[in-house]
């Protein structure tokens, strides 16, 4: 049962355009949305989060935004990098047997082209 | 201030061999959580441990796998009598507190091959 849905395996961008990554959900008691950064050979690394009260979330040129009624979320990078190029997790919590318990979509690779 | 470090980076193993995957969490960090991201797959759920507490295990195999976070020392991921499709990378992630607003941090992972 795949809660957190990622269903673009890949993405190419120009460098300078906009990338959106977007992410699907099932799980309505998930109250905090998450993205991560994946090189190769490295472990993920925390990008930004979301509370499931707000509605957009911004750091640089990362901005998060969700949807709850359509249960989706999706990430923009503007402009996108050529270091930008990496895979890009989506992640969902919610309490569980006492604690946040975090739950990954399968990832979206995405490739800046320079 | 070292980050949460895994080792070995590369582990093989032949199979019905037994495979132990260490996880030193960050300084501070007493929640420790353990993932399995299978080829073409994402990141999927193992266990989360706290100091000599299994908290959810949930997301471990009924069978061959177990893990432990020892009062001194690292956390151990532990896969006896391995079998090809272990072959994986294992990430173990920490945590100060289990409140997510900051997400994990991630170690760099162990790669099992089985042979």
């Amino acid at each position: 049962d795949q809660q957190v849905k990622q269903n673009s395996p890949s993405l190419s961008v120009q460098e300078g355009r906009i990338s959106i990554l977007n992410c699907d959900y099932t799980n309505s008691m998930f109250d905090y949305f998450l993205w991560y950064k994946k090189y190769p050979a490295e472990g993920p690394t925390f990008l930004i989060s979301i509370s499931s009260i707000k509605d957009k979330n911004e750091d640089g040129r990362f901005t998060v935004f969700l949807n709850k009624s359509a249960k989706h979320l999706s990430l923009h990078i503007v402009p996108s990098q050529p270091g930008d190029s990496a895979v890009y997790f989506c992640a969902a919590s919610a309490q569980s047997g006492g604690y946040q318990k975090v739950t990954f979509g399968i990832g979206t690779k995405l490739q800046v082209i320079p | 201030n070292a980050g949460v470090m895994q080792n070995p980076r590369h582990l093989v193993r032949r199979r019905g061999q037994e495979a132990r995957l260490r996880c030193s969490p960050m300084k501070g960090h007493s929640h420790v959580y353990w993932y399995r991201q299978l080829p073409e797959e994402g990141l999927k759920f193992m266990v989360y441990l706290q100091k000599e507490n299994i908290i959810d295990e949930s997301g471990m195999p009924k069978e061959r796998f177990s893990a432990e976070f020892p009062k001194e020392g690292p956390s151990i991921l532990r896969i006896q009598q391995v079998v090809r499709g272990d072959s994986a990378a294992y990430f173990c992630a920490s945590s100060r507190r289990t409140g997510t607003n900051y997400g994990y941090t991630f170690g760099s992972g162990t790669r099992l091959t089985v042979v």
